[in-house]
């Protein structure tokens, strides 16, 4: 079946420009998170959407960093005025309920994002 | 947040069993242990997972210690498909605490 995709799969911005990077969850999943990993490292909790809900920004490095889920499903994540370090893989992950005990969590295959 | 410690790096030859260890030793009595693992230019992927029991699923076993300090995720025949970062990560439980917080993994080569 669809897993999690996520658009652009690469991005190049320059320094400055603002991005947005789009999550389609899996049909159904409630939960909604967004990783930040930089190279060579583990993924970083940015932010987690509970339906349209955003429960938890705790991770969001700065507020140039901004995520919605208007409708409970899509989700974006918007940088603004781009810097050299926000330069990292952005993983989307959804899974299917948030009460279920231990429900995986499914990730997307990241947006690519470089800034020059 | 209870913390993992695994290897950097592991390797391992092609068709031959390979058990990558994580130690938790400040672990809970319910925290669940949760394996991920990554493919190059990939998203994690779910593994398995476990809180006490030893656990066998179609991709791997996860054995857990008595005193739960520590674990170990068996691939009983690697493939080169397996090579990957193997996360370990403890995940609390109620699940008010819905994040994954991850490490940096053991690094599995596998050699043909």
């Amino acid at each position: 079946g669809a897993g999690v995709s996520q658009s652009p799969r690469y991005k190049v911005a320059k320094r400055g420009q603002d991005v947005a990077l789009r999550c389609d969850p899996i049909s159904g999943h409630v939960s909604l998170f967004w990783y930040q990993q930089a190279l060579g490292q583990g993924p970083e909790f940015l932010t987690y959407f509970q339906n349209e809900a955003q429960l938890d920004k705790s991770g969001l490095p700065s507020d140039r960093f901004f995520a919605e889920r208007p409708e409970g499903s899509v989700s974006t994540l918007k940088i603004q005025r781009t810097q050299q370090e926000d330069s990292a893989v952005y993983l989307c992950a959804s899974s299917l309920a948030f009460g279920q005990l231990n429900s995986p969590l499914h990730f997307g295959n990241g947006t690519r994002l470089t800034v020059t | 947040d209870a913390k993992t410690t695994q290897p950097n790096s592991m390797e391992s030859n092609e068709e031959e069993p390979v058990h990558l260890p994580c130690n938790h030793s400040t672990i809970s009595g319910t925290d669940y242990i949760h394996w991920y693992r990554q493919l190059p230019s990939q998203g994690p992927e779910y593994v398995i997972h476990g809180l006490t029991s030893n656990v066998n699923n179609r991709m791997a076993s996860l054995a857990i210690a008595e005193d739960r300090k520590s674990s170990t995720l068996i691939l009983h025949r690697a493939t080169l498909r397996d090579a990957a970062v193997y996360y370990c990560i403890l995940r609390p439980n109620p699940l008010n605490n819905y994040k994954l917080t991850f490490g940096k993994g053991t690094l599995l080569t596998v050699n043909p």
